[in-house]
């Protein structure tokens, strides 16, 4: 089983459409959450951490349940803007090492 | 915020050819270093990281090396490539204060090997 699973997509939604991604993680000891987003061709980049009581940032909502081992991203009234990987990753407890990294979920949005 | 440099941008090598990948990072102090690769419609893959300088884990066997001779600078080598060496290279860096904190990624670099 993967560290962090995602569903790849692809996502393809018209503009304004509300759309979600699911995640899941193995490791109950994980502290940490994010969700970053990969531009075709492009290094990632941080979209928004995860915390345990859900955080809102304009469009973009981020839920976290520990019990389910569960990430979710909801962003709502999508833009052109939008269009790219979005990345699930989870850093484990304790460790200096690493975030490990789902391997993304792919959304287009459509005009 | 931190701001990761690597070059080149893009590389092509024939198979064989040895391989140097240079990163530096700016604006934070001893943080850990990572270098990851992305194979084409790929996750990523952590290869190496570092705590210090001098202090490299490597985390999958492979033809590749990494070494950190200073305190922002991190470069991974190899001696000989392979073709499954082909791939999108990332630099990234992370502060080791607090459980929050972003890791950054550099520009990248695009290798193929032919």
């Amino acid at each position: 089983r993967k560290e962090v699973e995602q569903d790849p997509g692809p996502f393809n939604v018209p503009e304004g459409a509300t759309v979600a991604f699911n995640c899941t993680y193995s490791n109950s000891a994980s502290q940490s959450f994010f969700w970053y987003r990969q531009d075709c061709r492009k290094e990632p980049k941080l979209l928004m951490s995860v915390y345990s009581s859900g955080n809102e940032d304009g469009r973009f909502t981020a839920q976290l349940n520990r019990a389910s081992q569960y990430i979710s991203l909801l962003i709502r009234d999508s833009k052109l803007s939008d269009s790219a990987t979005y990345l699930c990753v989870v850093r484990p407890s304790g460790s200096a090492r690493q975030l490990t990294f789902g391997s993304g979920t792919q959304l287009t949005v459509l005009p | 915020s931190q701001t990761i440099h690597q070059w080149p941008a893009t590389l092509v090598q024939p198979v064989g050819s040895p391989l140097s990948l240079e990163c530096t990072v700016e604006g934070t102090s001893n943080p850990n270093l990572y270098w990851y690769r992305q194979a084409a419609g790929r996750g990523l893959q952590l290869l190496f990281y570092s705590v210090g300088i001098g202090q490299i884990s490597s985390e999958v066997p492979q033809n590749l090396s990494a070494s950190r001779p200073q305190d922002r600078q991190f470069i991974l080598s190899s001696k000989k490539l392979l073709l499954s060496d082909s791939g999108f290279y990332l630099c990234a860096s992370r502060s080791r204060l607090g459980s929050y904190n972003e890791q950054f990624f550099g520009p990248g670099t695009r290798l193929t090997v032919l």
